[in-house]
């Protein structure tokens, strides 16, 4: 069935290191991929999504890249913020379906 | 335009009760997703809604049912009450579903005794 799989947490980085969280998708057909964070005392939220293959999506500083072929769509930023201290979720939903997949959450500290 | 809102925003239940729970999408929005978020489990996905007709459903029992309003208010519906149904119940609207924006509600929190 389809699944979402992205890297255990907590991850903690310092302010201005690189971010990578992996997530590797399993669906079938061409699903639209996203990323939502949740920040603290916040809702989820809509951080970046693709919707075809080597699409790329972006928002605030983060990028990830829809890849078919590794059926991955890791989120990465170049330098990380104490604000990007929250939970990080990748999704998914197969094309015509209007069901939701989501991965666990994989929670980011960053420290000053 | 205000956000999706839920209500109750807090519950407290006891095993074998039931409980309905209400979500408002934004104004326009005619697709409503409902969610379950627990530690362990993360985000499962319970069904979707648009105009009145439910158009996908996760695996959960029978027990949780929902549905959808002429003016795309959503409930949803747990009967008969576990200990493990205890988690936020989030719900989560759009404009049409599939690979649009879902824009989210800020939970109701259910607690069963």
């Amino acid at each position: 069935g389809d699944s979402v799989t992205q890297m255990e947490g907590p991850v903690t980085l310092s302010e201005e290191a690189f971010l990578t969280i992996n997530c590797t998708y399993t669906a079938t057909g061409y699903p639209s991929l996203f990323w939502y964070v949740q920040y603290p005392g916040e809702g989820l939220q809509l951080l970046l999504k693709a919707t075809k293959a080597d699409d790329k999506g972006s928002n605030k500083g983060f990028e990830a890249t829809y890849r078919k072929e590794t059926t991955s769509f890791h989120l990465e930023k170049g330098s990380v913020q104490v604000s990007d201290s929250a939970v990080y979720f990748c999704a998914l939903t197969p094309s015509g379906t209007y069901k939701y997949i989501f991965g666990t959450g994989t929670r980011l500290k960053v420290l000053a | 335009k205000a956000g999706v809102t839920q209500t109750p925003r807090y519950l407290i239940k006891t095993r074998g009760q039931q409980v309905t729970l209400s979500c408002s999408p934004i104004s326009g929005h005619r697709s409503v997703s409902w969610y379950q978020q627990t530690p362990g489990q993360g985000l499962q996905f319970l069904f979707e809604y648009f105009s009145e007709t439910q158009r996908n459903k996760g695996n959960f029992p029978g027990r949780f049912s929902g549905r959808q309003f002429s003016n795309s208010r959503s409930e949803m519906n747990v009967s008969t009450l576990e200990l493990g149904d205890s988690a936020l119940y989030l719900c989560a609207s759009s404009l049409s579903g599939g690979e649009e924006t879902q824009y989210f509600g800020p939970g109701t929190r259910l607690l069963v005794l």
